[in-house]
């Protein structure tokens, strides 16, 4: 099994439209969690960390259930710049970030 | 305040080659981690310097090497280069050794093309 895997996707999805990503993760003493945004041929670029409680920023929401190994990532409202490769990372403390392989959003006007 | 920098931006070099990327972390990080991304898929983790040490690695072979100098600046080394080790190469800084929840940034990447 992967440390942590994504949604396959592609994700194809009209301008205000919510989508919705989930990531799964194998290492139960994982710490931290995060998502990271990555434009074609760009660096990764942190979006949002993660916390037990959830957390929002803007029209982004993050959840993490510990029990489950789950995280995901909603986004409400598409916009055409939210068009990227959304990666899940998750790490111990200290140690090295492990990425999911990302899953990939097109949405169109 | 500058951010993680890398050198050089793209690379083309041949089989059997030897490659040396450079990373200058953001001002006031201490810790040095780089990652390998091919095409499609998630950067996956090379190793991790701090206090001029590598601290920890991934499964990659020896002729992945690196540094870590007294500014924190890191270079990593490429020995004997094969076609398979075309790829992105990202180097991510954090600060106090990578402490919980210290989320890393990111360089903009060297694109190393083997011939």
């Amino acid at each position: 099994r992967k440390e942590v895997e994504q949604d396959p996707g592609p994700f194809n999805v009209p301008e205000g439209a919510t989508v919705a990503f989930n990531c799964t993760y194998s290492n139960s003493a994982s710490q931290s969690f995060f998502w990271y945004r990555q434009d074609c041929r760009k660096e990764p670029k942190l979006l949002m960390s993660v916390y037990s409680s959830g957390n929002e920023d803007g029209r982004f929401t993050a959840q993490l259930n510990r029990a489950s190994q789950y995280i995901s990532l909603l986004i409400r409202d598409s916009k055409l710049s939210d068009s990227a490769t959304y990666l899940c990372v998750v790490n111990q403390a200290g140690t090295a970030l492990i990425f999911g392989k990302g899953t990939t959003l097109s949405v169109s006007s | 305040d500058a951010g993680v920098t890398q050198s050089p931006t793209h690379l083309i070099k041949t089989r059997g080659q030897q490659v040396t990327l450079r990373c200058s972390p953001k001002s006031g990080h201490d810790t040095v981690s780089w990652y390998q991304q091919a095409l499609g898929q998630g950067p996956q983790f090379i190793f991790q310097y701090y206090e001029e040490e590598e601290r920890q690695r991934g499964n990659f072979p020896d002729r992945f090497s690196g540094h870590q100098f007294p500014n924190y600046s890191s270079e990593l080394n490429v020995n004997a280069l094969l076609l398979g080790d075309s790829a992105l190469y990202l180097c991510a800084s954090s600060s106090l050794g990578g402490r919980r929840g210290t989320a890393p940034h990111f360089g903009n990447g060297t694109r190393l093309t083997v011939t």
